[in-house]
C-alpha cells in the first residue's frame, strides 16, 4: 500500500520555465509535508515544507502547494536552471509515530539550457 | 553545525558474506535516527529507526539488522548478504525535539556479487 505516489517518473523542462512537480496520498493523518532533493550518488537535501494547515509555502524560486481536499501536494520551481535538474521525492510525516517519513517514489527532473 | 557521516562510500561484497555500515551524527544530542535503502529506480524505503541507545524498530523483514551502541552512532549489518540487498544506503537523522525534517548522509553504494 502505497501511501504516498509520484505518479510521473520523469519531467523536462526548458530553463526559464516553470517546472511543477506533483505528489498524492492517501492518509489524511498526514500533518507535514517536505520536498526533498536528490543528486545521484549523493544524499538527499532537504528542500522546502508545508504543515497541513496551510495551503501554500514559498521560499525564493520554490513554492509548495497543498490541496487537503485532493490529498495532493506539488512544487514549483520558477524559473528552473540546469542545475536543478536531480531527483525530487516527496515525503509526508505523521500517521505514525517516532518522526518517520513515508516517501514517494521521486520524479527526475531534467532542466535543458 | 550538525554534520553526519557514513562509511564506506562505495562497497562491493559477495553473496553470504557479512556486512557492517556505519552511520555517526556530529553537534548534536540524543537525535532520532534511521536507515534507508534506495533500490536502483525506486524510492527511499525505511528500514529502521532509533529513538535512543538500543532502541531498534524495525520497518521490513528481511536480511539486515541494525544496532545503536552510542547515542550518535547507528550501525546497519548482515550476517550473509543477499543479491537483493544490493542498493545505496542511506542513513538520516533528526533532533528529538520535534522537528519533522530528516537530514541525510552521503550515502553508501552497496553492489553484492
Amino acid at each position: 500500500d502505497q501511501q504516498v505516489k509520484q505518479n510521473s517518473p520523469s519531467l523536462s523542462v526548458q530553463e526559464g520555465r516553470i517546472s511543477i512537480l506533483n505528489c498524492d496520498y492517501t492518509n489524511s493523518m498526514f500533518d507535514y509535508f517536505l520536498w526533498y532533493k536528490k543528486y545521484p550518488a549523493e544524499g538527499p537535501t532537504f528542500l522546502i515544507s508545508i504543515s497541513s494547515i496551510k495551503d501554500k509555502n514559498e521560499d525564493g524560486r520554490f513554492t509548495v502547494f497543498l490541496n487537503k481536499s485532493a490529498k495532493h501536494l506539488s512544487l514549483h520551481i520558477v524559473p528552473s536552471q540546469p542545475g536543478d535538474s536531480a531527483v525530487y521525492f516527496c515525503a509526508a510525516h505523521g500517521g505514525t509515530s517516532y518522526g518517520k517519513l513515508t516517501f514517494g517514489q521521486g520524479t527526475i527532473l531534467t532542466v535543458h539550457p | 553545525s550538525q554534520t553526519i557521516h557514513q562509511w564506506p562510500a562505495t562497497l562491493v561484497q559477495p553473496v553470504g558474506s557479512p556486512l557492517s555500515l556505519e552511520c555517526t551524527v556530529e553537534g548534536t544530542s540524543n537525535p532520532n535516527l534511521y536507515w534507508y535503502r534506495q533500490a536502483a529506480g525506486r524510492g527511499l524505503q525505511l528500514l529502521f529507526y532509533s529513538v535512543g541507545i538500543g532502541q531498534i524498530s524495525s520497518e521490513v523483514p528481511q536480511n539486515l539488522s541494525a544496532s545503536r551502541p552510542q547515542d550518535r552512532q547507528f550501525i546497519l549489518s548482515s550476517k550473509k548478504l543477499l543479491l537483493s540487498d544490493s542498493g545505496f544506503y542511506l542513513c538520516a537523522w533528526i533532533d528529538g525535539t520535534g522537528g519533522v525534517e530528516q537530514y541525510f548522509g552521503p550515502g553508501t553504494r552497496l553492489t553484492v556479487t
